[in-house]
């Protein structure tokens, strides 16, 4: 079956530019998670939503917001970008509605902002 | 704030070997997952342990789960240049969300 899909898989923008990512989860899967990955802060979480509703979000500024659709596709977006914005943007899902059963990633999208 | 360390973050062995990664917390967690990264792709589930004391193995891999369930060890025994990753333990908040460690960088010489 497939796996996690994100697109694109490599981006460049300028600063001051926004950017939407997307995310499309496996068959079935209800959940999705936004991470994003840096060589100096790891893997840090922007937010999770289930079914369309964003139950969680991590401590990032409100330029990153994102949502959820009826078919469980998940886009993410980062308005009036930064330096530090350029990073690897991770998108999981699962099927169960609690964290603890694990989750599937995507191959990510690597955003570069110059 | 929930936070997990990990440790060591790097790690390079000789084929052969074994090697333990620790991650360790003052929080309690509902379960800890372990992933495996390789450059340029996504992490990859390698387990999840719910239960304090649990003790999950996978072939050559042994993973364990504090009784406090603040605590969870993955050793390897045996290490082969194919284990080379970036390993990351996990711990399972409420409302889906993952709190990462650093990670382990595992370079398996041959």
């Amino acid at each position: 079956k497939a796996g996690v899909t994100q697109t694109p898989r490599y981006l460049i923008k300028t600063r001051g530019q926004q950017v939407t990512l997307s995310c499309s989860p496996i068959s079935g899967h209800r959940s999705v998670s936004w991470y994003q990955q840096t060589p100096g802060q790891g893997l840090q979480f922007l937010f999770e939503y289930f079914s369309e509703t964003q139950r969680n979000k991590g401590n990032f500024p409100g330029r990153f917001s994102g949502r959820q659709f009826s078919n469980s596709r998940s886009e993410m977006n980062v308005s009036t970008l930064e330096l530090g914005d350029s990073a690897l943007y991770l998108c999981a899902s699962s099927l169960a509605a609690v964290s603890d059963y694990g989750y599937t990633f995507g191959s990510g999208t690597r955003l570069t902002v110059v | 704030t929930q936070l997990l360390e990990q440790s060591p973050q790097f790690l390079s062995i000789q084929e052969g070997e074994n090697l333990t990664v620790y991650c360790n917390s003052s929080s309690v967690f509902s379960s800890l997952q372990w992933y495996r990264q390789e450059p340029g792709e996504g992490p990859v589930l390698l387990v999840t342990v719910v239960t304090g004391g649990e003790v999950k193995k996978l072939k050559r891999l042994t993973f364990q789960f504090g009784d406090a369930r603040k605590d969870s060890s993955l050793h390897i025994t045996a290490a082969q240049p194919g284990d080379t990753g970036l390993y990351l333990c996990a711990g399972g908040s409420q409302g889906g969300k993952l709190i990462f460690g650093q990670g382990t960088e595992l370079s398996v010489k041959p």
